[in-house]
């Protein structure tokens, strides 16, 4: 049964860093590449940053670029979000993802963690 | 990135069928055939619906249907019932190799 479990999240002020961990079980992590997901409080989806299964390529959005940077670890099954910088528009769930194919590196997500809520407020 | 575009809420009847726009541009959903559906119930995490256009994930209900026409892709609901009641969004990749969700469309079912 594959499983994502995030930690990480909790309340920091404007400017400060925060590190996002997601566990992976239940499938061949090194195989499949994964994302971070977003919500604000009461909005809609935001997609954060993603990374291929061999770690070689990293993506995201415009709205993290040089603020967030996104990592794994195969010798723990965990992926990683590191958030500096952080803003008040950052307040939201995170959510990491399995990307829903091997050959995808970016495209749909057949799982989600259950989300860890980061607050950046003074 | 702008947000696809898609209807702030629906509704319908049950057993009726409903149908959920999607709108990018030639640079996403006019693009490529990688489009995703997801159903989100309060305080849960999103559930994948359909992805590449048309395909169903198993264990999905094949009331639940995909298409794509140029820049607007859709997702119908046939035989609605309480249970689907939700928010859904769509989702696409993109030329600048991100990813790009819409902003969500409520769905009630009356």
């Amino acid at each position: 049964e594959v499983q994502l479990l995030e930690s990480g999240g909790g309340l920091v002020q404007p400017g400060g860093s925060l590190r996002l961990s997601c566990v992976a079980s239940g499938f061949t992590f090194r195989t499949y590449a994964m994302s971070w997901v977003r919500q604000a409080p009461g909005k809609g989806l935001e997609w954060v940053s993603g990374i291929r299964g061999g770690g070689d390529s990293t993506y995201y959005a415009d709205s993290v670029k040089g603020r967030f940077t996104i990592s794994r670890d195969y010798s723990k099954n965990t992926l990683y979000l590191q958030m500096n910088s952080l803003r008040a528009e950052d307040t939201a769930v995170y959510y990491c993802a399995k990307e829903g194919e091997i050959r995808y590196g970016l495209n749909y997500f057949d799982y989600w963690g259950q989300g860890t809520l980061v607050t950046v407020s003074s | 990135q702008s947000a696809l575009t898609q209807p702030a809420s629906v509704s319908g009847s049950p057993g009726q069928s409903i149908t959920i726009s999607c709108t990018g541009t030639s640079s996403d959903v006019g693009l490529y055939k990688y489009v995703s559906w997801y159903q989100q119930h309060p305080g849960k995490a999103p559930k994948l619906m359909i992805y590449d256009v048309s395909n169903r994930p198993s264990g999905v209900s094949n009331r639940f249907s995909g298409s794509k026409s140029d820049n607007t892709a859709s997702l119908t609901i046939s035989g609605l019932q309480a249970e689907d009641e939700a928010d859904y969004y769509c989702s696409s990749y993109t030329n600048a190799v991100t990813l790009v969700f819409g902003g969500g469309t409520k769905l009630t079912v009356l």
